[in-house]
Formats: C-alpha cells, sequence, structure tokens
C-alpha cells in the first residue's frame, strides 16, 4: 500500500519561501512508471496542479506556467522523498497542499494516491 | 475560473441515479484527454473514482460509470445511498497550458 506523508509549515511570512516534503513509503520515486506531483486546493482557484518530478531514463521536473518563476521540485532517492519550494508567497498562495503519485498505467496517466494534505496560511 | 466546467450543485433521492457533467474545449476533452474523476469528503484528501474516462479502481461499486463525448463528459451514480455525499471533480490534460487540470466541482446532496 503506498502512503505519503506530508510534512512542513502551516504558516509563512509574505515574500519568504514555502516549503513542503513528501515522504513515500510503498513505492520508490525513482520508479519509472510514476511521477511525483504537487496540488494545491483553495476556495478560490479550487484544484489546482503546480508541477511534478519523474525518473523515466532520467529525471525531469514540469511546472505549471502561473507558477513556474517561483517553484523548485527536488527529489531524493536516499530518504525516498520529494520536496516542494514555493518562493515569494503571497496571500494567493494560502491553500491547502498534497503530494500525489500519478501513475502511468496502459495508456493512462491519472493521480491515485494523495497525502493527507498540509494547510498552508501566508500571513504575517 | 476552473478550465473544466461542473455544476457546483446536484441532488437526488436515494436509489435514484445522478450524473455530473464536465464540459471542456478543443484543448483538453475535445483533444481526447482522457478524463478521471475524484471524489472527496470534507477535510480529507480526493480520492480516485474514475480513471481513463470509465474505468473503476479496485473497490469502486459498478453504481459509478464514467462517459466521454466531444469535448465534455459524464459521471453517472446510479442507486443512490446517503454515504455518496460528497464533492466530486472531473480532470484532464490541457495541452494548450501544458498542465493537468481540474473541474470546479459539484456537490452531490441525497434528499
Amino acid at each position: 500500500q503506498v502512503q505519503l506523508q506530508q510534512s512542513g509549515p502551516g504558516l509563512v511570512k509574505p515574500s519568504q519561501t514555502l516549503s513542503l516534503t513528501c515522504a513515500i513509503s510503498g513505492d520508490s520515486v525513482s520508479r519509472n512508471s510514476a511521477a511525483w506531483n504537487w496540488i494545491r486546493q483553495s476556495p478560490s482557484r479550487g484544484l489546482e496542479w503546480l508541477g511534478r518530478t519523474e525518473y523515466r531514463s532520467k529525471w525531469s521536473n514540469d511546472y505549471a506556467v502561473s507558477v513556474k518563476s517561483r517553484i523548485t521540485i527536488n527529489r531524493d532517492t536516499s530518504k525516498n522523498q520529494f520536496s516542494l519550494q514555493l518562493n515569494s508567497v503571497t496571500p494567493e498562495d494560502t491553500a491547502v497542499y498534497y503530494c500525489v503519485r500519478g501513475l502511468y498505467s496502459s495508456s493512462y496517466y491519472y493521480f491515485d494516491y494523495w497525502g493527507q494534505g498540509t494547510p498552508v496560511t501566508v500571513s504575517s | 475560473q476552473s478550465v473544466l466546467t461542473q455544476p457546483p450543485s446536484v441532488s437526488g433521492a436515494p436509489g435514484q441515479r445522478v450524473t455530473i457533467s464536465c464540459t471542456g474545449s478543443s484543448s483538453n476533452i475535445g483533444a481526447r484527454f482522457d478524463v478521471h474523476w475524484y471524489r472527496q469528503l470534507p477535510g480529507i484528501a480526493p480520492k480516485l473514482l474514475i480513471y481513463g474516462n470509465n474505468n473503476r479502481p479496485s473497490g469502486v461499486p459498478d453504481r459509478f460509470s464514467g462517459s466521454r463525448s466531444g469535448t465534455s463528459a459524464s459521471l453517472a451514480i446510479t442507486g443512490l445511498q446517503a454515504e455518496d455525499e460528497a464533492d466530486y471533480y472531473c480532470q484532464s490534460y490541457d495541452s494548450s497550458l501544458t498542465a493537468w487540470v481540474f473541474g470546479g466541482g459539484t456537490k452531490l446532496t441525497v434528499l
């Protein structure tokens, strides 16, 4: 059974960096038939895909245009985890953040395992 | 404003059938990108309900089914039960945005 355990602060000051980590159990961040995503949810923006990291012969990242200039997703294979950094946050970044496995299965790609969610508030 | 459009709410009596629509455009559903559906209970992460337009993960009852046609998709729930009350989200890929996108969600109320 795949489990994703999120950790990180729930309060970040404006202009600072939001940092979250997702520890994976029951799977590997290096698996080549999965990608590791960050998705957030807020009342104003709904569910919003932010980015992903995946290993398919080599490592690659994809980011949403809306956050591309501010986001970094890293992975730590020794700890089997991946992380999100979002720079220069504003109150608009207040949301529940989820780490999510994206699975390649047959010809499909879908989000099958979600972390528990981390509510993050951007406020001074 | 979500890329995929869903009705904010639907309702039905126990035992009835309801459908939830998901309308996209030529850059997502209309481009034949697959549609997936998720169910979310309050305070809990979304859970995969339908993948690849009309496939159910293990453990999802056959009361739930999905379909896709043109620029739209639908989720159908038959034999409504009280525990089906939840928020339902459709999801696809958008080639113009080069991003995975979601609908705004539909709240299902069982009367």
